[in-house]
């Protein structure tokens, strides 16, 4: 079993639905949850950074940490065609050094 | 703030010749560096991680004779892909973590914008 399962993809969705992408993990030392958004051929953009168990908001974002169940989640509100990206979770243990983990993306395209 | 670039953007390069790719944190110090390389529609894999002042940890099956990686300062760490061969044309990414006065730090990494490397 790999350390972050996450479904490739793609999904395809219409403007202004909402679109709901998780990650599954497998390590319960694991603490920092991070989603970030990459853009063909441009580096990944952090785009929500959360911490231990809970919600955190931020826009049309939401992500959702649930660590009974090891399963993590990005909601986006309002998908409009510029969220046509790759989504990628990361996570990491508590320690200043440790790489993060990735999973593997999924690929959504928001449909005008 | 917490910007990352790297330089240059995309490179050509014949086979056998040595080409070096730098990153810098812009706006932030940055104790720990990785370098990441990523394959069309492939995620990211990790290559190394890279402290300021010491020898990189390089993960398995990379090497790191091939793959030569200094980070002298807080604000910049290079690669180097040596004798570069049609093999490892990929797209490299760097990626920072900034690091706060006193040793504590963050486990949020900010990434380059990438570089793309073709080798003919």
């Amino acid at each position: 079993q790999k350390e972050v399962e996450q479904d490739p993809g793609p999904l395809s969705v219409p403007e202004g639905a909402i679109v709901s992408l998780n990650c599954t993990y497998s390590n319960s030392a694991f603490q920092y949850f991070m989603w970030y958004r990459q853009y063909s051929r441009k580096g990944p953009e952090l785009l929500m950074y959360t911490y231990s168990s809970g919600n955190k908001e931020d826009g049309r974002f939401t992500a959702q940490v649930d660590k009974s169940s090891k399963y993590i989640s990005l909601f986006i509100r309002d998908s409009q065609p510029s969220d046509s990206a790759t989504y990628l979770c990361a996570m990491s243990a508590k320690s200043g050094n440790t790489p993060l983990v990735f999973g593997k993306g999924t690929r959504l395209s928001v449909i005008a | 703030g917490a910007v990352v670039s790297q330089h240059p953007s995309w490179v050509i390069c014949k086979s056998g010749t040595s080409v070096k790719i730098e990153c810098r944190s812009l706006d932030f110090q940055a104790t720990t560096m990785f370098w990441y390389r990523q394959f069309p529609k492939q995620s990211l894999m990790l290559m190394a991680t890279s402290n300021e002042g010491s020898k990189a940890t390089y993960e398995q099956g990379v090497e790191k004779d091939k793959f030569l990686i200094n980070h002298a300062s807080l604000t910049l760490s290079t690669l180097t892909v040596t004798s570069a061969h049609p093999e490892d044309s990929s797209f490299y990414i760097c990626s920072a973590r900034p690091g706060l006065a006193g040793g504590g730090g963050t486990d949020t990494q900010y990434f380059g914008p990438g570089t793309r490397l073709t080798v003919l």
